[in-house]
């Protein structure tokens, strides 16, 4: 069954330091999301991306996050200058189309900001 | 604003008990709703969602849930626990309007004692 990958499984990195997290999604997939969990907290929305454009992102996206379509397989998020708080498990989603509104989640990156 | 409740941040249950976990939105149209489970260093895995019709939905691995519009609910239920059924449980929704993203409740973390 297709599924999601995800690389890194974990990242540690130093504060100020720019990293970039690695997902293939379905490969039939259209719709493309980044969420977050930051340890004992909820999964929070992050960033959707449809035809290779940002569809919608929260307030926690701001200039310091990106992602970007390099080929047709992967699905990057780049954190610029990563700070402490970036700290937290990040999960990528893709979905076939809209009217089903079923995301299919990968395994996570776990991302330690030292 | 949308928000997930989920009651419980830890249930413990003994194995061939009932399983319980509760969900609560707040939404003034009824939105897509879906269950996810995650285990110990996996990805988020679809138990089951409602879209439209039957309110009383069954997914994989014996789960089923109840869409009760009156009380704004969706809770999880397992006429029997197994231990493999010990992960992370997660309750989120998809408002509709306008945006494909998931708002998530902050999960419950099923024990199954033997």
């Amino acid at each position: 069954e297709p599924e999601v990958t995800q690389t890194p499984s974990h990242q540690v990195t130093q504060m100020g330091q720019e990293v970039i997290l690695r997902c293939v999604p379905i490969s039939n997939h259209l719709y493309f999301y980044w969420y977050r969990q930051i340890l004992g907290q909820k999964v929070e929305f992050l960033v959707s991306f449809y035809n290779n454009e940002i569809s919608e992102k929260s307030e926690i996206f701001d200039d310091q996050f990106s992602v970007e379509r390099p080929d047709g397989s992967n699905f990057t998020l780049k954190i610029r200058s990563t700070k402490l708080e970036d700290s937290a498990m990040y999960f990528c989603a893709s979905s076939p189309r809209t009217n089903t509104y079923e995301q299919y989640f990968g395994p996570g990156t776990r991302l330690t900001v030292t | 604003a949308q928000s997930v409740t989920q009651l419980g941040s830890h249930v413990s249950v003994s194995e061939g008990a009932l399983v319980l976990l509760r969900c609560n939105y707040s939404s003034s149209v009824p939105p897509y709703l879906f269950w996810y489970v995650q285990y110990p260093n996996q990805g988020l895995q679809l138990l089951l969602k409602y879209t439209t019709g039957a309110t009383l939905v069954k997914g994989i691995n014996g789960f089923e849930a109840e869409f009760k519009k009156s009380e704004t609910s969706f809770h999880l239920t397992k006429p029997s626990a197994h231990m493999s059924d010990a992960a992370e449980y997660f309750c989120a929704v998809s408002p509709l309007k306008g945006t494909y993203k998931y708002i998530f409740g902050t999960g419950t973390r099923l024990k199954v004692l033997a």
